[in-house]
């Protein structure tokens, strides 16, 4: 999508190994979110920020951490990778309350 | 925030109109009525969205019943592109944090 981008968009990587998921966006939007997407649960949200350092846990928060030290980047780690975090996942921004772009979602197998 | 009831899936001819239906019985009075979309393996894309008045912008129509229990959305002129599903979302004014995706509405348009 316009003005936001994930990387990678696709990854392989082994339990106990850590990931990062970058959100990189060029419309100077203050709120940013992860969501993850499985199979029989719909879009859950993970983590949002709503500028520079400043961010807070959604649904789905264990097991995740982020960052968001510059406006346009925020970044979603997984320090420990398990099998249960095989899913696709979506950054979204918004500058109007509840008006999201999101990106094109990043695929991650936990083998 | 209200729950939302929409069906499961829904046909439509191509060129027809598309007309999806949300109930929303315990809609309260700040919350609005979110209307989003998936296509096939990318991201939500934002359609409409409404307080109590109809709405319409350069992809669809929302009507909302006057007592706001229901509303529908409408693709005037439904094309192949417009398969994908579709959420429904009542959700106070507020920037996400508590934006569920429900199972919605897997409309097909048929040639």
């Amino acid at each position: 999508d316009a003005g936001i981008t994930q990387s990678p968009r696709h990854k392989v990587t082994e339990t106990g190994t850590p990931v990062t998921l970058r959100c990189h966006q060029t419309e100077n939007h203050r709120y940013m979110y992860w969501y993850r997407q499985d199979p029989g649960h719909g879009l859950r949200l993970i983590h949002y920020s709503y500028g520079v350092k400043d961010t807070d846990k959604g649904e789905v928060s264990d097991g995740y951490s982020v960052s968001r030290s510059k406006t346009e980047d925020f970044l979603l780690t997984l320090e420990s990778a398990t099998s249960s975090q095989t899913s696709v996942y979506f950054c979204a921004i918004s500058e109007m309350p509840n008006v999201l772009t999101f990106g094109a979602g990043s695929r991650l197998t936990v083998l | 925030d209200a729950k939302t009831t929409q069906p499961p899936s829904m046909d439509c001819a191509e060129g027809r109109a598309a007309n999806l239906p949300c109930n929303h019985s315990t809609i309260s009075g700040n919350e609005y009525v979110y209307w989003y979309r998936q296509i096939h393996s990318q991201g939500p894309q934002y359609i409409i969205h409404g307080l109590k008045n109809n709405e319409t912008n350069e992809m669809a129509s929302l009507i909302i019943t006057e007592d706001r229990k229901s509303s529908t959305l409408i693709l005037p002129h439904a094309t192949l592109r417009d398969t994908a599903v579709y959420y429904c979302i009542v959700i106070r004014d507020n920037y996400g944090q508590n934006f569920v995706f429900g199972p919605g509405t897997r409309l097909s348009v048929l040639p």
